[in-house]
C-alpha cells in the first residue's frame, strides 16, 4: 500500500536541542517536500528536493536543514537556531516538481517545546 | 508575490445544505489550483485539481471553479453531510504550491 509515513507522531524538543523528523515515502516519487503549519493557517513551504543529493530551500528554511540521500527518505532537522519551531510539520511527494500531479501528503508530526 | 486568501475562515451549516467555499488568489498565471481536506491532527488529501486551462473539475458531490482571469475558485459541496466537517484548503500552483489558511467547516446533524 502505497504512501507517506511520517515518524515521530508527536515530538518534544528541550531548549538548544537539535531534532530529526522523518518522512519516508514507497510511491516512487521524485520530488519530496517539507511544509510547516501554524494553527488556523495554511501551509508554509520550508524545503523540497528533485532529486537525490539535492534540495531547495523554501519561503522559511531559516533554521532547518534536510538531506536526501536516498529516493525514498527526507528527513528535516529543526535546529536550536528556530527559536518558534512549535508547529505542525508535514511531509508530501510528487512524481516531478513541475508535474501537474497532485501532491500526497504524510499525516504529520507535532512538535512542542518542553 | 503570489497570497491566497480563503473566505469563511470557518463555517456551520445544517446537514443536507448545498455550500460554496471561496479561494481568490493575486497572481492569475498559475499552472494549476488544487483543493484539498483535511481532518484534524491530520495530513491533506487531495480533493480535485483543476489545470489553468480548465474551467472545472467534479468529484461526486463535489464540484470546483475556476475564474483565471478574476483570480477566483469555488468549491461548491452538494447535500452536505456531517462526514465533511473538516478544514478545506486551496493552493495554486504558479512554481511551487501556494496555500490559503483555509476554511473550517462544520456539518451539524
Amino acid at each position: 500500500d502505497g504512501g507517506i509515513t511520517q515518524s515521530p507522531k508527536y515530538l518534544f524538543r528541550k531548549e538548544g536541542q537539535n531534532v530529526t523528523l522523518s518522512c519516508e515515502q514507497n510511491l516512487n516519487h521524485d520530488a519530496m517536500y517539507w511544509y510547516r503549519q501554524d494553527p488556523g493557517q495554511g501551509l508554509r513551504l520550508i524545503y523540497y528536493s528533485q532529486i537525490v543529493n539535492d534540495f531547495q530551500k523554501g519561503d522559511i528554511a531559516e533554521g532547518y536543514s534536510v538531506s536526501r540521500e536516498k529516493k525514498e527518505s527526507f528527513p528535516l532537522t529543526v535546529t536550536s537556531a528556530q527559536k518558534n519551531p512549535t508547529a505542525f510539520y508535514l511531509c508530501a511527494s510528487s512524481p516531478q516538481r513541475d508535474s501537474n500531479q497532485p501532491q500526497h501528503f504524510g499525516d504529520g508530526t507535532r512538535l512542542s517545546i518542553l | 508575490k503570489q497570497e491566497v486568501t480563503q473566505i469563511p475562515a470557518a463555517l456551520s451549516v445544517p446537514e443536507g445544505e448545498n455550500l460554496v467555499l471561496n479561494c481568490s488568489f493575486t497572481d492569475s498565471a498559475i499552472y494549476n489550483l488544487q483543493w484539498f481536506r483535511q481532518d484534524p491532527g491530520k495530513g491533506l488529501t487531495s480533493l480535485l485539481l483543476i489545470q489553468s486551462s480548465q474551467r472545472e473539475q467534479t468529484s461526486g458531490r463535489l464540484n470546483a471553479s475556476l475564474d483565471k482571469s478574476s483570480g477566483r475558485s469555488t468549491l461548491y459541496i452538494a447535500a452536505s453531510q456531517p462526514g465533511d466537517s473538516a478544514t478545506y484548503l486551496c493552493a495554486v500552483r504558479p512554481y511551487m504550491l501556494t496555500f490559503g489558511g483555509g476554511t473550517r467547516l462544520m456539518v451539524k446533524p
